[in-house]
């Protein structure tokens, strides 16, 4: 079985500093972990994701995340928040459900609030 | 490419009708997904398909019907709405192959059930 969670559901920062939104997450195997991304009343966006390659991945727009099996943790870091990082993200685990399916869970999304 | 598409936009229905949401992907993908939004849920799984013909229950499948009789079309049903299932849906496809393992997801419908 697996789950996710978020844990924060909103997080607010000021423009130019860092980002640091949290993510832990429980798997039977081998997960594959990603970060989306959903601006206001639009869909989804890949921001990275990590399949079993190097720990420490980058993704677009200056955001990375590294994965900590020890701490099964696979948070999303950013070092100079912008305006235009206010959105949803969305962290993801998916692994290989019995029958050979890989079912994504996500989680319940966590609000990043940028102030001026 | 046009990647994932949806259709429609938004629609308002009344309790008890039925409708027919499409979702379409022309990269050739096995896999496809319905999922809805709720505010403070993530998005929840309804249904999914591995490939033509086939389908599978997710998370909250009831009230909802699927059907993938084409590999590119992956169409959701709502036999008697109600207005619990008021919600933004997306459909996404995923690639799983040559090493890569990558969902995309489609604009998202907005359903209101009065």
């Amino acid at each position: 079985a697996q789950s996710v969670t978020q844990l924060d559901s909103h997080v607010s920062v000021s423009e130019g500093t860092p980002v640091l939104l949290r993510c832990n997450y429980s798997s039977s195997y081998s997960p594959s972990l990603f970060w989306y991304v959903q601006h206001p009343n639009k869909g989804l966006q890949l921001l990275l994701k990590y399949t079993s390659a190097a720990t420490l991945v980058k993704g677009i727009n200056g955001f990375e995340a590294e994965f900590k099996k020890s701490e099964t943790s696979f948070h999303l870091t950013k070092p100079s928040a912008h305006m235009s990082d206010a959105a949803e993200y969305f962290c993801v685990v998916s692994d290989l459900k019995t029958g050979g399916s890989y079912i994504p869970t996500f989680g319940r999304g966590t609000s990043l609030i940028v102030h001026p | 490419n046009a990647g994932v598409t949806q259709t429609p936009k938004f629609r308002v229905l009344k309790t008890g009708q039925s409708m027919t949401l499409l979702c379409a992907q022309d990269m050739n993908h096995e896999y496809m997904y319905w999922y809805r939004q709720d505010p403070g849920m993530g998005l929840r799984l309804i249904h999914y398909s591995v490939g033509e013909g086939t389908t599978a229950k997710g998370e909250v499948p009831d009230g909802y019907n699927v059907s993938r009789l084409k590999k590119q079309n992956f169409l959701l049903g709502l036999e008697s709405a109600a207005p619990s299932q008021t919600s933004v849906y997306f459909c996404a496809s995923r690639k799983l192959a040559g090493g890569k393992d990558e969902q995309y997801f489609g604009p998202g419908t907005r359903l209101t059930v009065t």
